[in-house]
This record gives structure tokens, sequence and C-alpha cells, in this order.
């Protein structure tokens, strides 16, 4: 099975700053898409970001853009000019293309933002 | 649009008792898939259905059992409830399956005493 590494179980930063939420993930696939979703306390799960493996161009979404690092396997995400309203968990999921019906998630990342 | 709906919202049940969680996909979406998140912890893949057949199932007992509707609702099924099955549970829609991107309900949280 497919596995999706969060390594850091809390972050910080302060409103304005930015920040870099890592995610790492194991697959023999070619073909697969990942995703960035925040959970705030009210724990409903909101799609932040999208990235197809083939493209090579990383993924933004106005404030929130992400590093796709094939070869490593590696899927980070950048949240610029961070705002109090941002501070929630999120998670790292990975999905494939042809054969997979089910999102694997990671831990997640507990994101602090303060004033 | 409306999004993914889910109900009821919360619900407490004892050990041994069967309960039903309700879900109602984005309009036009197809596609239903059912998750288990355990406090602390990511969410975990249940079922999937598309056009009343299931598509993919993870690694969870027969107790866990699901159904899709006609009008693409689905219902997800738990018998013989577990302390251990207390956890927050979502349902998520998209319009097909593989490959398309995954919009998640509000969730069921799920108490068993």
């Amino acid at each position: 099975a497919q596995t999706v590494t969060q390594s850091q179980p809390e972050m910080s930063v302060q409103e304005a700053e930015t920040v870099t939420l890592s995610c790492t993930y194991d697959t023999s696939e070619s073909d697969y898409y990942l995703f960035w979703y925040k959970q705030p306390p009210s724990r409903q799960m909101i799609l932040v970001i999208r990235q197809e493996a083939y493209k090579q161009q990383n993924a933004t979404e106005n404030r929130f853009s992400v590093n796709f690092q094939k070869a490593a396997k590696s899927f980070s995400l950048k949240i610029s000019d961070s705002q109090l309203g941002d501070a929630a968990m999120y998670f790292c999921a990975y999905g494939e293309t042809n054969s997979g019906y089910a999102l694997n998630f990671g831990k997640g990342t507990s994101l602090l933002v303060t004033p | 649009d409306a999004g993914v709906t889910q109900s009821p919202t919360h619900l407490i049940k004892t050990r041994g008792q069967q309960v039903t969680l309700r879900c109602s996909p984005i309009s036009g979406h197809k596609s239903v898939s059912w998750y288990q998140q355990v406090l602390g912890q990511g969410p975990q893949f249940i079922f999937q259905y598309y056009e009343k057949e299931e598509r993919g199932r993870g690694n969870f007992p027969d107790r866990f059992s699901a159904r899709q509707f006609p009008n693409y609702s689905s219902e997800l099924n738990v018998n013989a409830l577990l302390l251990g099955d207390s956890a927050l549970y979502l349902c998520a829609s998209s319009f097909d399956g593989p490959g398309e991107t995954q919009y998640f309900g509000p969730g069921t949280r799920l108490l068993v005493l």
C-alpha cells in the first residue's frame, strides 16, 4: 500500500509570514495525483490544492503553492502571507489515476498562526 | 450549488448496536466514498461506490457495509458497534472516480459508549 508521511506534527508561523509543510510518499506508480486538504476545527475537509504527477509545473492557488519533486517523491505546501484563518490541520493525500479509488492520507500537520 | 451533505451530524450509540449514516453527493457527482477518521489521525478509506456498484473497499471488517441509491446518495451501515468505531465518518463525492478530486462533507461524529 502506498504510504504518505508528514514528518511535522506541528508548525507555527507568524501572520504575514511564509511557512512550508512537508510531505513525502512512497509509490511504484508513475501516474498519480496529490492533494493538500485543510481541516479546521469545524472538521470539514477542504481542498487546498491538487497536483497531477504528469505535470512538471507546480500547482498554485492564490497564496498556496506546492513544490513537487517527483524523483524525490516529495510534495510540500508553501503558504505565503499567512492569515489567522489558515490555522488548521493540513493533510497530504495521494491517489492513483488508473486503478485506485482511495485517497491515502498522511497523519497531518497542525498549523498555528500567531498574530 | 450545495456541497456534500451528511446526516446526522452527531450520534451516540452503545456497544453492540447498529448505526446508519447518510450522505448526499454534490449534484452531478456519481461517485461516493466513505472514510473513517479517528481522533489525531488522517482519514482511512472504507468504501467507494459508483453507479450503485462497489468499486473499492478498504481494510475494514464485514461489520461495515454500504450502498448507493439511484439518486447517487449513499448509506454507510455499521453493525455490532465497538468502542473503537468511535470516529468522524466522512463522505466524499466526485464526478467519476479515479483521478477525480474528492469533495468532502462535514462528517458524522459517532460516539460508541
